[in-house]
């Protein structure tokens, strides 16, 4: 069955670094999104990315954040000078249609910044 | 804007117990889904079911079932029979129809911890 797959699966990093966090999404999928999971706390959208562009973003994603799809396959997340506030699990997604389908999760990826 | 609203924060039972983990929603649109993920120990989201605003026929799954009442904007989950295996974070979220893309969003989620 396919799936969407997460790069890394933890991440340790110094507060002021940048991070690339990938994904690869589910192959015939148009739409792709990121979502952040504060420990303990709950799911929340950060940004939707369609035809190579942002189509919708969330007050959280200020201008530390950005996301590319710099091939075919890879859909990324960076944070350009993490905070300690940035740690969380992160989550990419993708649909088939816009019409809101079901959004496939991947397996999240664990930042953590000291 | 959506919102969603699972008012129970923690809940505990015991094996074979029954137990339905409660979600509300609001929303302006008249097209709208609604999901409910399970998230276990190990971090990932597992896709449970989703519901068409238009489509208020309740749903059974093996042990689970689902209650959606658009009267009450509600659409509530309930475990029969429950096991030590249902023990997870359980996550109600809403999607519009009238935007151009699937930004779900998300209850606070309910931790159910199911004791043998």
């Amino acid at each position: 069955e396919p799936e969407v797959t997460q790069t890394p699966s933890h991440q340790v990093t110094q507060m002021g670094q940048e991070v690339i966090l990938r994904c690869v999404p589910i192959s015939n999928h148009l739409y792709f999104y990121w979502y952040r999971q504060i420990l303990g706390q709950k799911v929340e959208f950060l940004v939707s990315f369609y035809n190579n562009e942002i189509s919708e973003k969330s007050e959280i994603f200020d201008d530390q954040f950005s996301v590319e799809r710099p091939d075919g396959s890879n859909f990324t997340l960076k944070i350009r000078s993490t905070k300690l506030e940035d740690s969380a699990m992160y989550f990419c997604a993708s649909s088939e249609t816009h019409s809101t389908g079901e959004l496939f999760f991947g397996e999240g990826s664990r930042l953590t910044v000291l | 804007a959506q919102k969603v609203t699972q008012a129970q924060t923690e809940i505990s039972v015991v094996e074979k117990e029954d137990v339905t983990l409660d979600c509300v929603y609001e929303t302006r649109d008249t097209t709208y889904y609604l999901f409910w993920y399970k998230q276990p120990p190990s971090g990932e989201l597992v896709f449970l079911i989703r519901r068409n605003s238009f489509d208020e026929q309740n749903e059974i799954s093996g042990r689970y079932s689902w209650n959606f009442q658009k009267s009450t904007s509600s659409f509530n989950f309930t475990i029969t029979a429950s096991q030590v295996v249902d023990s997870a974070v359980y996550f109600c979220a809403l999607s519009e129809a009238g935007h151009n893309n699937n930004d779900m969003r998300f209850g606070a989620g309910t931790r159910l911890t199911v004791k043998p």
